[in-house]
């Protein structure tokens, strides 16, 4: 079993539609990061969390520290934000990185 | 304000060439990371640095080296590339602060590395 789980590892939207991505980990943590990274190109930080909720324009992250999951929201989505995003776990001085989710989201 | 930077984001090399990969963080960070990334399979540990002089491995560290001779600059050696070395490369950096549980990671571009 893979110490940082995403689900789901595919997801197609219609524009406008509300998203979430979930990420849970078995490994303990100090702190949890949501990735993107578009089709050719770098990864990108979106956030870095080690509790409680960030919010970023439409993206908004949350931590459960206790249940070891995090949800990654993409509110009002739009064609732009398609991308893989990937969760990211610190780990004993380690990033551990989950397998993605690929994310289509159609005009 | 760029904190990781690597130093190609494409590169093109032949079959049996020494390849460096450099990766340069400006935020004095104690650790630092390569991995590779390929479809279906995520993004896995080559090598890291926990400080100067310092190198562990990761979990597909054959075929690869590292050097660490200054804090800020951690580079990826392919002593004798092969096909199957064609991937992207990113590096990371982070640190931790003690009673803070805190701890800052960042990334890199990425370097997509096509071995022909």
């Amino acid at each position: 079993k893979n110490e940082v789980e995403q689900s789901p590892q595919n997801l197609t939207a219609q524009e406008g539609e509300f998203i979430t991505i979930n990420c849970s980990y078995s490994v303990g943590i100090s702190a949890l990061h949501w990735l993107q990274q578009h089709p050719g190109g770098g990864i990108v930080s979106l956030f870095m969390l080690s509790s409680g909720k960030k919010k970023h324009g439409r993206l908004i992250a949350t931590i459960n520290i206790q249940e070891k999951h995090s949800s990654l929201h993409i509110t009002a989505s739009h064609p732009r934000d398609s991308a893989v995003y990937i969760c990211a776990v610190n780990h004993i001085n380690k990033l551990v990185f989950g397998a993605g989710t690929i994310l289509r989201v159609k005009s | 304000d760029v904190k990781v930077t690597q130093s190609s984001r494409y590169l093109v090399k032949r079959t049996g060439e020494k390849v460096f990969l450099e990766c340069v963080q400006d935020m004095d960070h104690e650790n630092m990371f390569w991995y590779r990334q390929d479809p279906g399979l995520g993004l896995r540990l080559i090598y890291f640095s926990y400080d100067v002089k310092m190198k562990e491995k990761g979990d597909i560290p054959e075929g690869y080296s590292v050097s660490r001779e200054k804090k800020e600059r951690f580079s990826l050696i392919l002593e004798s590339a092969s096909t199957n070395q064609t991937s992207m490369y990113l590096c990371a950096s982070t640190t931790y602060r003690q009673g803070l549980m805190n701890t800052e990671a960042f990334f890199g571009q990425g370097t997509r590395l096509t071995v022909v």
